[in-house]
């Protein structure tokens, strides 16, 4: 069955601080893998889409690893901003059909405090 | 910054009554979706279309319908709202995986929250 999921399910973090978040998956054949910003009562904005052959991309303060070998990726965050304070989903993309499947995590729940 | 919108933001109604949530975007993409998300659950996918007049329903069984006559308008309607319809509606557009470099980014409208009593 395919699968993405994410940990921890909340983050509280002290700003300024670094953190990382986990997403595993058992989506096959795979596509691509993206991670979203979900701030609450909005929709989720793109942060990083990565291909099989890509293992690292960045996005400013946010920096994704992808290990296709694994099936894992991880999302770092430097120097935290309160306005990090949001759900990031990790999305995982089948190459099943042209249109190619998503499959979407639960998400991870991050609050920065001052 | 995408463009697409969705309208509205926030809807309470009673239940039985018709709703429509209306998504529109100025991207020219093909592809459009809607989901449903719960809080603290995934986004599950409840209707999608490739282009005009093509719609298809999601992953997850839903009671609303969908509409393509233009490229930029996919509204979404519910007959007869009911409390267990009550959730957050997010519309999505995306270009077409085959026309080329593109890796078919998915852009999100804000949402429309509804709650039905």
């Amino acid at each position: 069955k395919n699968q993405v999921e994410q940990s921890p399910q909340s983050l509280i973090i002290l700003e300024g601080k670094n953190c990382t978040l986990q997403c595993n998956y058992t989506v096959s054949p795979f596509s691509n893998l993206r991670w979203y910003k979900q701030d609450t009562g909005r929709g989720p904005v793109s942060l990083t889409i990565m291909t099989f052959s890509e293992n690292t991309k960045s996005n400013g303060r946010y920096t994704a690893t992808l290990d296709a070998d694994t099936k894992q990726s991880s999302l770092h965050i430097t120097a935290s901003q309160l306005s990090d304070s949001a759900s990031y989903i990790c999305v995982v993309s089948d190459r099943g059909s042209t249109l190619g499947r998503l499959y979407f995590g639960r998400g991870t729940q991050l609050t920065v405090w001052p | 910054e995408a463009d697409i919108y969705q309208t509205p933001r926030y809807l309470v109604i009673g239940t039985g009554k018709k709703i429509t949530l209306e998504c529109s975007q100025t991207m020219g993409h093909d592809k459009m979706y809607w989901y449903q998300q719960d809080p603290g659950m995934e986004l599950h996918l409840i209707h999608y279309s490739y282009g005009v007049n093509s719609t298809e329903k999601g992953d997850l069984s839903s009671e609303s319908t969908v509409s393509r006559i233009r490229t930029e308008h996919f509204p979404l309607t519910l007959e007869s709202a009911r409390p267990s319809h009550t959730s957050q509606y997010l519309c999505a557009s995306s270009e077409s995986l085959t026309s080329g470099t593109n890796t078919g980014e998915l852009f999100f409208g804000e949402g429309s929250r509804l709650t039905v009593l």
